[in-house]
């Protein structure tokens, strides 16, 4: 059964850093790994989709990478800003059949002025 | 930029009753999920639906609950008699023309169960 970590539970950091996001899963068949912000109270915006043969994804200021065969994603954030606080997971869909996707709890991050 | 809509954004209920929730997935799209989030717990997946029919559940997804696409647009989830421990957000997703394209979720609904 697939199982997907994010570690730590929360982070804060002052603005203007750069920080890295972990993830890691423990089944390393997977179709893609996709990263999501989730905003309190509100539903799930899609950042980025890595596909299983990719190794890495850019969206503005934004880097995820992926080492399917350790089990392992990170999300990359460069030259934080208070509006990326928010919490971010990352969701694993595995092969065949299933196209369910399988959710870390995320990492809720606070970015200081 | 087209979106997944979802509808009522909060809903009471009272233990036993009926609920259906609503969602209008992107039009194009031909793979629905149902996900639920219980409050402080991961995201979990409740169900896919494709072609008019369930392609996979979850053992959450249990004889209470139902899914329907009764239009071309809508894409409904039911549960017959709810629970205290049903209370969560329930998101709804779609997906494009292939099932491992990027799912795109709502904005939930908050069910709560008294």
């Amino acid at each position: 059964k697939q199982e997907v970590t994010q570690i730590p539970a929360a982070l804060s950091v002052p603005e203007g850093e750069n920080l890295v996001l972990n993830c890691s899963f423990t089944d390393s068949a997977i179709y893609n790994l996709q990263w999501f912000r989730q905003d309190p109270g509100k539903g799930l915006t899609s950042l980025l989709l890595i596909q299983s043969s990719q190794r890495e994804q850019t969206s503005g200021r934004l880097n995820a990478s992926l080492d399917k065969s350790s089990g392992r994603s990170t999300l990359y954030i460069a030259a934080s800003q208070p509006g990326d606080s928010a919490t971010y997971l990352c969701a694993v869909r595995g092969t065949g059949a299933n196209s369910k996707l399988t959710f870390g709890k995320g990492i809720t991050l606070s970015v200081r002025p | 930029e087209p979106e997944v809509t979802q509808t009522p954004s909060h809903q009471v209920t009272q233990m036993g009753q009926e609920v259906i929730l609503r969602c209008v997935p992107i039009s194009n799209h031909l793979y629905f999920y149902w996900y639920r989030q219980i409050l402080g717990q991961k995201v979990e997946f409740l169900v896919s639906f494709y072609n008019n029919e369930i392609s996979e559940k979850s053992e959450i997804f249990d004889d209470q609950f139902s899914v329907e696409r009764p239009d071309g647009s809508n894409f409904t989830l039911k549960i017959r008699s709810t629970k205290l421990e049903d209370s969560a957000m329930y998101f709804c997703a779609s997906s494009g023309q292939v099932k491992t394209d990027t799912q795109y979720f709502g904005p939930g609904t908050r069910l709560t169960v008294l």
